[in-house]
């Protein structure tokens, strides 16, 4: 257990909607990142956030969005879905963000 | 345009006997490598890192040896062990395109220890 929680574990959910994820950091880790992992490809940084702010942005759709809260829990929000969008969603913690990230379980997201 | 890459989808190996898993990468601003354990259904686990000033790196079975000059890492698990069937991830990080602390990944190795 990386204590990185994320919900709910499975989604399932039609073309055009909206979704939010949910993440939770391990307890002191103020860095939270969103990954993206599509069948047959590796991981893809979506984005970063440290301390409530946006430090970074890799591969991310202008339909999605994310925030990070003065508690430090994240959301990734998902909107006008199509069915591309269909993957596992993960979210990582760190420290500050130099330092090894922790991974929680991921939410599995199914856009039928 | 892959930064990083695993270029062994998978690899079989007998308990007991070492497991070599590679990874190449082309960024020559990447400044720490990471290797990852995926179960199905689960996160990524972190199993062991380096730093690019080092060129290898132990933590009980695994050992990460990194190359510079080559832009090649390798992750060695001795002895294999059934429960080390799981798919491995090489990630990589550094100050590439003003992002310095997200990961970029490998497609993934799934190696196989078979009894």
């Amino acid at each position: 257990d990386s204590g990185v929680t994320q919900t709910p574990k499975h989604l399932i959910t039609a073309t055009g909607q909206r979704v939010t994820l949910r993440c939770s950091p391990r307890s002191g880790d103020l860095s939270v990142y969103w990954y993206q992992q599509s069948l047959d490809q590796g991981l893809q940084f979506l984005i970063q956030y440290y301390n409530g702010e946006e430090r970074a942005k890799g591969n991310i759709l202008e339909r999605f969005s994310a925030q990070q809260f003065p508690d430090l829990h994240s959301e990734l929000n998902l909107s006008s879905l199509e069915l591309g969008d269909s993957a596992l969603y993960f979210c990582a913690s760190s420290v500050y963000g130099e330092e090894t990230q922790y991974f929680g379980p991921g939410t599995r997201l199914l856009v039928l | 345009d892959q930064q990083v890459k695993q270029n062994s989808p998978s690899l079989s190996v007998q308990e007991g006997r070492i497991s070599i898993l590679n990874c190449d990468y082309t960024n020559s601003m990447f400044d720490y490598f990471l290797w990852y354990k995926k179960y199905p259904a689960e996160g990524p686990t972190f199993l062991i890192s380096i730093s690019s000033i080092k060129d290898k790196n132990e933590d009980g079975r695994f050992t990460v040896f990194l190359n510079k000059s080559a832009k090649h890492l390798s992750l060695h698990i001795v002895p294999s062990q059934p429960g080390d069937s799981a798919v491995y991830f090489c990630a990589a990080k550094g100050r590439v395109g003003g992002s310095q602390g997200n990961l970029i990944f490998g497609k993934g190795t799934k190696l196989s220890v078979k009894p």
